[in-house]
């Protein structure tokens, strides 16, 4: 049982280059989340979702976009690079009250 | 609006001392509110929870907290720091629907040998 995963780990982008950041769990939780962490900010919410091919804004969603095809994953995708979002960014799950998270990509745009 | 409060950005203790960090919430209902901690470079680990019943709550790592309704405070305690306790600590609020979670801006714990 390997819980939430995300890859990659650490990454570098240019100022207007895309990626996607992978999140998967295997716990069957049907809640699922994006958190950016920022020094002295906390974590903040970007996206969620509960269940499959349902999905939501959270606090700061702008420049990002995310899916839910399956139960099991829940993809970032950034369109645009921006220098703004320099972040470690975490993933999570939840069955029913209780989140649980992923280890988390740190991002850099230069 | 829902809101966490942890009033120390960081905090430095001795080993074997002991430990009180500070979150105060505000919430119209009942809060069901949470301890994580974040050791360097890795991901958030919940140590504990209090959605109701008794009001100290045992977490995982001899932590436990004790939620005061009269001061709208959910404060962690540990009763003798190791140094691995090291770490940042964050407290949260669960947040309207889908279980989201409101967080405070951490607190970074040091432990001096």
């Amino acid at each position: 049982n390997a819980g939430v995963t995300q890859t990659p780990k650490f990454r570098i982008l240019k100022i207007g280059q895309s990626m996607t950041l992978q999140c998967t769990q295997d716990m069957n939780h049907n809640y699922m989340y994006w958190y950016r962490q920022d020094p002295g900010m906390g974590l903040k919410l970007i996206y969620y979702s509960v269940g499959a091919g349902i999905t939501d804004k959270g606090e700061v969603p702008n420049g990002y976009n995310v899916s839910r095809s399956t139960t099991e994953d829940f993809p970032l995708r950034l369109e645009l690079a921006a220098p703004s979002q320099t972040s470690v960014y975490f993933c999570a799950s939840s069955r029913i009250d209780t989140q649980y998270f992923g280890p988390g990509t740190r991002l850099t745009v230069l | 609006a829902q809101s966490v409060t942890q009033p120390d950005i960081h905090i430095t203790v001795s080993e074997g001392a002991s430990l009180e960090l500070r979150c105060n919430y505000s919430y119209g209902a009942t809060p069901y509110l949470f301890w994580y901690v974040q050791s360097p470079g890795q991901g958030l680990q919940l140590l504990l929870k209090y959605f109701s019943g008794d009001t100290l709550v045992q977490g995982i790592k001899g932590f436990e907290a004790e939620f005061k309704r009269s001061q709208s405070s959910f404060n962690l305690r540990k009763p003798s720091v190791h140094w691995s306790d090291a770490a940042e600590y964050f407290c949260a609020v669960l947040t309207g629907t889908a279980s989201k979670l409101t967080f405070g801006t951490g607190t970074r714990l040091q432990v001096t040998l």
